[in-house]
């Protein structure tokens, strides 16, 4: 099993572009959750998935959108980078108690 | 909806003495509590949990505590070795949370062992 597999591990974008952080789990876990975490900083939930075509926000969720056409992917769209959005973006996935993450995307908006 | 306080934010300790974090929680509804490790540049992992119908569990060097009734838990970490130095995070969760059995995060808590 590869766990979670996030991509890509770095990125550089400008303010105005969008992109999508990629996130894949090979476990068949129903939930999944998409974290940043901003320097010296905890874990702040943006969106989550209880399953297959189920997506909701958590704490942080504007300015970002999910979608979850499979149990497996779980992408994260960024619409209109602000540099508040420059973080360490965490997607980690469950079935029941121990949550595994991905080794997070590193994002800097200039 | 739940909130995790956890403290310190930093600590420091002699390599082979013991470290102790604490957290408290506020929502009642939470049975579930694990302790994640985070090593600089790494991703968080789970190195120890515990369920509300539990007063204590351990785990060789680590170990965990929990009050219900004053909704408070703790990780003590003995004998210290260079390599726990990390940002421990502590969590709440549970099945009736806002977040479809979300993990609220503590703020994490820096521990450094000097060797």
């Amino acid at each position: 099993n590869a766990g979670v597999t996030q991509t890509p591990k770095f990125r550089i974008l400008k303010i105005g572009q969008s992109m999508t952080l990629q996130c894949a789990q090979d476990m068949n876990h129903n939930y999944m959750y998409w974290y940043r975490q901003d320097p010296g900083m905890g874990l702040k939930l943006i969106y989550y998935s209880v399953g297959a075509g189920i997506t909701d926000k958590g704490e942080v969720p504007n300015g970002y959108n999910v979608s979850r056409s499979t149990t497996e992917d779980f992408p994260l769209r960024l619409e209109l980078a602000a540099p508040s959005q420059t973080s360490v973006y965490f997607c980690a996935s469950k079935f029941d108690t121990e949550a595994f993450f991905g080794q997070g995307t590193r994002l800097t908006v200039v | 909806g739940e909130n995790v306080e956890q403290h310190p934010s930093t600590l420091s300790v002699q390599e082979g003495d013991s470290a102790v974090i604490k957290c408290t929680y506020s929502d009642s509804a939470s049975n579930y509590f694990p302790w994640y490790k985070q090593e600089l540049g790494k991703r968080p992992q789970l190195i120890i949990d515990i369920r509300s119908n539990v007063g204590e569990k351990k785990d060789q060097r680590i170990a965990v505590t929990l009050n219900k009734t004053a909704k408070h838990f703790s990780l003590h970490i003995t004998e210290t070795q260079p390599e726990d130095s990390a940002v421990y995070f502590c969590a709440a969760s549970s099945k009736s949370g806002n977040y479809g059995q979300n993990f609220v995060f503590g703020p994490g808590t820096r521990l450094s062992v000097l060797p």
